[in-house]
């Protein structure tokens, strides 16, 4: 249980375009979800806390104009990275977390989408 | 400012000996703290967590401690094993955090020796 898919895995794309990224929690319902951004030797750096059927929280640092996120069901949360450019090349990764009754609500991670820009 | 630091980037072990991954964090707020793997192109799994209320933690092979004098936690894996090659991290969450919202290390790559 507690299955976390993305799609696609890797996608190489033109600069100048948009790539989209879904995030799937496949066997639970997921309140909120988040997305994760990990460049080479580095740590996840949380991008935006999203909560379905509101708008996401975004990082410090990080353009929400430029990186949109929609959450509109409880098991599908999107990232659209517009008009990507090459310094956008990087590990996004999404993870999900239901609401378990547990005073810390465990994520659940997904395998990660390898996004190049040319 | 790094609140959750793993200073050490890699570490080799030979199988059958004790794997001693170390985190130190900065914000005394954190009372909550997971640790996870990670292989290439996959995303960290779950791997073991401690509460603040706790100083030890253990799971088969695997044993967090936690000492929160020093804002430092520790990872031992015993014995160690080639399919624990991977990248380790540590992340610290509080539970002001809301969403409780994970903050990672670096993470360090521990390579078992066969």
């Amino acid at each position: 249980g507690a299955v976390v898919s993305q799609h696609p895995s890797w996608v190489i794309c033109k600069s100048g375009t948009s790539v989209k990224i879904e995030c799937r929690s496949l066997d639970f319902q997921a309140t909120t979800m988040f997305w994760y951004r990990q460049f080479p030797k580095q740590s996840l750096m949380l991008m935006a806390t999203s909560n379905e059927g509101s708008k996401a929280t975004y990082e410090q640092g990080v353009e929400k104009d430029k990186f949109l996120i929609n959450h509109a069901s409880l098991t599908l949360s999107t990232l659209t990275v517009t008009s990507a450019h090459p310094e956008d090349s990087s590990f996004y990764i999404c993870s999900a977390s239901m609401t378990s009754g547990r005073t810390y609500n465990e994520q659940f991670f997904g395998p990660g989408t390898r996004l190049t820009v040319l | 400012d790094q609140q959750v630091k793993q200073n050490s980037p890699s570490l080799s072990v030979q199988e059958g000996r004790i794997s001693i991954l170390n985190c130190d964090y900065t914000n005394s707020m954190f009372d909550y703290f997971l640790w996870y793997k990670k292989y290439p192109a996959e995303g960290p799994t779950f791997l073991i967590s401690i509460s603040s209320i706790k100083d030890k933690n253990e799971d088969g092979r695997f044993t967090v401690f936690l000492n929160k004098s020093a804002k430092h936690l520790s990872l031992h894996i015993v014995p160690s094993q080639p399919g624990d090659s991977a990248v380790y991290f540590c992340a610290a969450t509080y539970s002001g955090a809301g969403s409780y919202q994970l903050t990672f290390g670096k993470g360090t790559k521990l390579s078992v020796i066969p």
